[in-house]
């Protein structure tokens, strides 16, 4: 069981928009920043967004990513078939002083 | 170009031991602090460990907290992870990352390729 939820799964067609939720805490997501993550099957992860809403260079502003209270989301616009892969979120935990992950949410673009 | 990579995983039974390394490569080592996430077969994400970069502050999740031992060797820019009294529950892929920032803002920037554990008899 994960210490933030997110949906095991979500979709959406070519061009569409989706969003992925990440749920927490007032001691994670309340007080601290959000990451998000992204996993092709046989790979490492990859840094989509840091401090909530920002994004490294190389990443497309088609990821957008937003928090408020104890939750946070991914925005995915004008998805493409590429974009199928796992995303996590990630955030600091400060009752057990330490990071943790969601259990992420599989991304099918039908 | 940030490079690591992850050594010393393999087949052992349960009670066993093991030892990880990273070796790291293309920033300047001792200014970061590091960690080793694990990914179980079809899993999410774990954070296993981390370490700050002068080896100070160390974290453990509880899973396997008792059990593993974090280190790092600045001058070889060189990370390990000590495993033992080994779980079937211990298999996964063990990801070397480095991160930035510290303790209350720990981003994952750089992931090595993993190297896979499998603990059974």
């Amino acid at each position: 069981q994960s210490v933030l939820t997110q949906p095991p799964s979500a979709s959406g067609t070519p061009g569409q928009r989706v969003t992925m939720s990440c749920s927490g805490s007032n001691s994670n997501i309340g007080s601290n920043f959000v990451y998000w993550y992204q996993q092709f099957p046989g790979t490492a992860p990859k840094l989509l967004i840091y401090w909530n809403n920002q994004r490294p260079s190389g990443v497309p502003d088609r990821f957008s990513g937003s928090k408020s209270g104890t939750s946070a989301s991914l925005a995915i616009s004008g998805l493409r078939s590429e974009d199928e892969a796992d995303y996590y979120c990630e955030a600091w935990d400060d009752s057990l002083n330490g990071p943790v992950f969601g259990g992420g949410t599989k991304l099918t673009v039908l | 170009q940030v490079h690591l990579v992850e050594s010393g995983g393999g087949l052992v039974k349960p009670g066993g031991s093991l030892r990880l390394s990273c070796a790291a490569s293309g920033f300047s080592f001792s200014d970061y602090y590091m960690s080793w996430i694990r990914q179980a077969p079809g899993k999410g994400l774990e954070w296993v460990s981390y370490i700050s970069n002068m080896g100070t502050t160390v974290y453990f999740a509880d899973s396997v907290k008792g059990r593993f031992t974090i280190s790092r060797d600045n001058p070889k820019n060189s990370l390990f992870l000590q495993m033992d009294s080994l779980r079937a529950e211990d298999t996964a892929v063990y990801y070397c990352v480095r991160n930035h920032g510290g303790p209350g803002e720990l981003e994952i920037d750089s992931w090595g390729q993993g190297t896979l554990v499998t603990v059974s008899s």
